[in-house]
């Protein structure tokens, strides 16, 4: 079945460090990818997504592209600010239906 | 504003009860979904509906139940066969099946005491 394994965390960076959250995954098919952010006691949010190969999401300084020779789609972020602190989610939506797959998460501080 | 409600935020729970969880929304969704999280876990999908008056089991539907009288609203109930019921319970939709971003409400974290 499909699956998705990230970075373990927790990942902890000073501001304006530069910021790489690992993700790949196995799926049939061609998968859509995304990365979902989720800020304390909240639900989470959609940060970015890719449909297709070689496609680049982006989305608030965040990018992640869509590497299907190596099934990944690491999460970067050139400079990290205080208020990036939350967990960050890769998930992939294959064929099948009505199925999102999640990774574990990754919880990030972001140290002043 | 359009979006996803869950109530209650909070909930305790006696052992042997049943609780329901609501969940509405009012972005004219066709698909609704409901995951379970726990600490330092990703999401897993408890049951899902993709119209009204349907729906299928995910991942771990034992101990949980679930209607779709409505196209806005997805209750979830918790039934005391549910070992570990301890949990923040994640509602989410998306436009229809397969469509891929998934919109999600807040939240409700349910203590067993």
């Amino acid at each position: 079945g499909d699956s998705v394994t990230q970075m373990e965390g927790p990942v902890t960076l000073s501001e304006e460090a530069f910021l790489t959250i690992n993700c790949t995954y196995t799926a049939t098919g061609y998968p859509s990818l995304f990365w979902y952010v989720q800020y304390p006691g909240e639900g989470l949010q959609l940060l970015l997504k890719a449909t297709k190969a070689d496609d680049k999401g982006s989305n608030k300084g965040f990018e992640a592209t869509y590497r299907k020779e190596t099934t990944s789609f690491h999460l970067e972020k050139g400079s990290v600010q205080v208020s990036d602190s939350a967990v960050y989610f890769c998930a992939l939506q294959g064929t099948n239906a009505g199925k999102s797959t999640f990774g574990d998460g990754t919880t990030l501080t972001v140290k002043p | 504003d359009g979006g996803i409600t869950q109530s209650p935020k909070y909930l305790f729970r006696k052992e042997g009860q049943n609780v329901t969880l609501s969940c509405e929304q009012n972005l004219n969704h066709d698909a609704m979904y409901w995951y379970r999280q726990d600490p330092g876990q990703g999401l897993r999908l408890i049951y899902y509906s993709q119209i009204v008056n349907d729906f299928q089991k995910g991942d771990i539907a034992e101990g949980y139940s679930v209607s779709r009288e409505k196209k806005e609203s997805f209750p979830l109930t918790v039934t005391s066969a549910q070992k570990n019921p301890t949990a923040f319970y994640l509602c989410a939709s998306s436009i229809r099946e397969r469509s891929g971003e998934l919109f999600f409400g807040e939240g409700s974290r349910l203590t067993v005491l």
